[in-house]
């Protein structure tokens, strides 16, 4: 079971069509929720972190926000440029209580002009 | 902007040779990560390190793969006995904290024929 569930799989949006992704997670005593964009061909690229209920983050179009058991990652009145696959981790534990990075399997957001 | 930077960005090998590749962490982070991704799949941990030694591994890190940091600068993985099933992207990554956010170099693809 993954510990990480982001939805949609695929999001394709006309520019300037706002929406949000989504990303779940079941571990608890959370130890930061991550948010990267990842380009094809290329390795993510840091956007956020968040680590307590409540808290919200933005940049230029995007703005994340975090909840006890999922996070959003809302995409104002998006462009082209802001297609890509945006991916959530967070720490998940490992049998004998050790914790290790965990990505969610992205969603990937294609906008069109 | 510092930036994390790996070589070679693409390697092809035999099944069975050995391969190392190689990254340059951000020069101030004290933290270093090795990643794989399967083509079309999610990013998944190997390996930590910290202070010249592993800190967490995953399942997927085994006998066959070890790290490195044999300079100042320099963070290796090396895989030994490469299959088939080890063709991927390898992403390293470093942070300047525990559980801080990563960044990401431009990746490795590896190729096993």
């Amino acid at each position: 079971e993954d510990q990480v569930t982001q939805s949609p799989e695929a999001l394709r949006l006309q520019e300037g069509e706002s929406s949000s992704l989504n990303c779940s997670y079941t571990v608890s005593g959370l130890r930061g929720l991550f948010w990267y964009r990842q380009d094809p061909g290329k390795g993510p690229e840091f956007l956020f972190t968040l680590y307590s209920a409540g808290e919200e983050k933005e940049k230029e179009r995007l703005k994340a926000t975090l909840t006890k058991k999922e996070s959003f990652l809302h995409i104002t009145a998006p462009k082209p440029e802001d297609s890509a696959t945006y991916l959530c981790a967070t720490f998940a534990p490992l049998s004998g209580g050790s914790y290790i990075p965990t990505f969610g399997r992205g969603t990937s957001l294609i906008v069109h002009p | 902007e510092p930036e994390v930077t790996q070589t070679p960005s693409h390697q092809v090998t035999q099944m069975g040779q050995e391969v190392i590749l190689r990254c340059v962490p951000i020069s101030n982070h004290l933290y270093f990560y090795w990643y794989r991704q399967i083509l079309g799949q999610k990013v998944e941990f190997l390996v930590s390190f910290y202070n010249n030694e592993i800190s967490e591994k995953s399942e997927i890190f085994d006998d066959q793969f070890s790290v490195e940091r044999p300079d100042g600068s320099n963070f290796t993985l090396k895989i030994r006995s490469t299959k088939l099933e080890d063709s991927a992207m390898y992403f390293c990554a470093s942070s300047a904290g525990q559980g801080s956010e990563q960044y990401f170099g431009p990746g490795t693809r590896l190729t096993v024929t």
